[in-house]
C-alpha cells in the first residue's frame, strides 16, 4: 500500500540553525500538508500546498517557515532559525485533492526535531 | 480558534472491556473523523462521518456524527491489547483537502 514517508525520523539541531525536513507524499496525490506535535499535546496544522503554491497555513506558520516541493517526488518545510519551541513531531500528509469530501489525508510516520 | 475537546483524557480498561470516548466542539464541522495514534507514528483515520446523526462501524469500533454538528462519540468493543494508543477525534470542512483540527486526545491503555 503507498504511504507517505519522511525523513530524516529524528533531527536535533542547535537554535538558530536552519533545517529542512523531507517528505515523499503518495506519488497520484496533489495536496500536501505540514503538521506539528509538541511532545503530549495534539495535533496542530501548520500549512497546505496546492498547485506549488501555499493553500491555507495557520498562524503558527510564520516567516520562519516556508514549503517547497523542489521536485516531482518531495516536499520539504524549512525552518529558518530554529527556536527552543519548534522542537515537535512534525508530520507530512497528504490527499488527492479531488474536493470530494470523502478525499482522505494520510500521514507519514513524522520527523522528531529537538532543538538544543 | 476551534477547539475540539475529549473526554476523558486517560483511560485504563481490561481486556474484553467496552470503551466508550466523546468529543465536544466550539464550532460545527462538516465532517468528523476519529484517528489513532501508536507511539512514534503518525494519526493513522479509522473512521470518517459525512452526515450529522450518521452511524458508522468499522470493525470493533462504531462512531457517530452528533445531530448538532458539534459533536461525536467513539465506542471500541470488546478490547484488545493492540488497541492501546491515543485516540484523536478531529474535524474538517466539506472538501477533504481542508485542514484538519485535531482533539486534545484520549490515550488507551489496556490491561491483558
Amino acid at each position: 500500500e503507498p504511504e507517505v514517508t519522511q525523513t530524516p525520523s529524528h533531527q536535533v539541531t542547535q537554535m538558530g540553525q536552519e533545517v529542512i525536513l523531507r517528505c515523499v507524499p503518495i506519488s497520484n496525490h496533489l495536496y500536501f500538508y505540514w503538521y506539528r506535535q509538541i511532545l503530549g499535546q495534539k495535533v496542530e496544522f501548520l500549512v497546505s500546498f496546492y498547485n506549488n503554491e501555499i493553500s491555507e497555513k495557520s498562524e503558527i506558520f510564520d516567516d520562519q517557515f516556508s514549503v517547497e516541493r523542489p521536485d516531482g517526488s518531495n516536499f520539504t518545510l524549512k525552518i529558518r532559525s530554529t527556536k527552543l519551541e519548534d522542537s515537535a513531531m512534525y508530520f507530512c500528509a497528504s490527499s488527492m485533492g479531488t474536493g470530494s469530501v470523502t478525499d482522505t489525508q494520510y500521514f507519514g510516520p513524522g520527523t522528531r526535531l529537538t532543538v538544543l | 480558534g476551534q477547539q475540539l475537546n475529549q473526554s476523558p483524557q486517560s483511560m485504563f480498561i481490561q481486556e474484553g472491556e467496552d470503551v466508550s470516548m466523546n468529543c465536544t466542539s466550539s464550532s460545527i464541522f462538516n465532517t468528523w473523523l476519529w484517528y489513532k495514534q501508536d507511539p512514534g507514528e503518525g494519526p493513522v483515520l479509522l473512521i470518517a462521518l459525512y452526515k450529522a446523526g450518521e452511524l458508522t462501524s468499522n470493525g470493533r469500533l462504531t462512531a457517530q456524527f452528533g445531530i448538532t454538528r458539534k459533536d461525536s462519540f467513539l465506542n471500541i468493543s470488546a478490547s484488545i491489547p493492540s488497541d492501546v494508543g491515543i485516540y484523536f477525534c478531529a474535524g474538517r470542512g466539506w472538501g477533504g483537502y481542508q485542514k484538519v483540527t485535531f482533539g486534545t486526545g484520549t490515550k488507551l491503555q489496556v490491561i491483558p
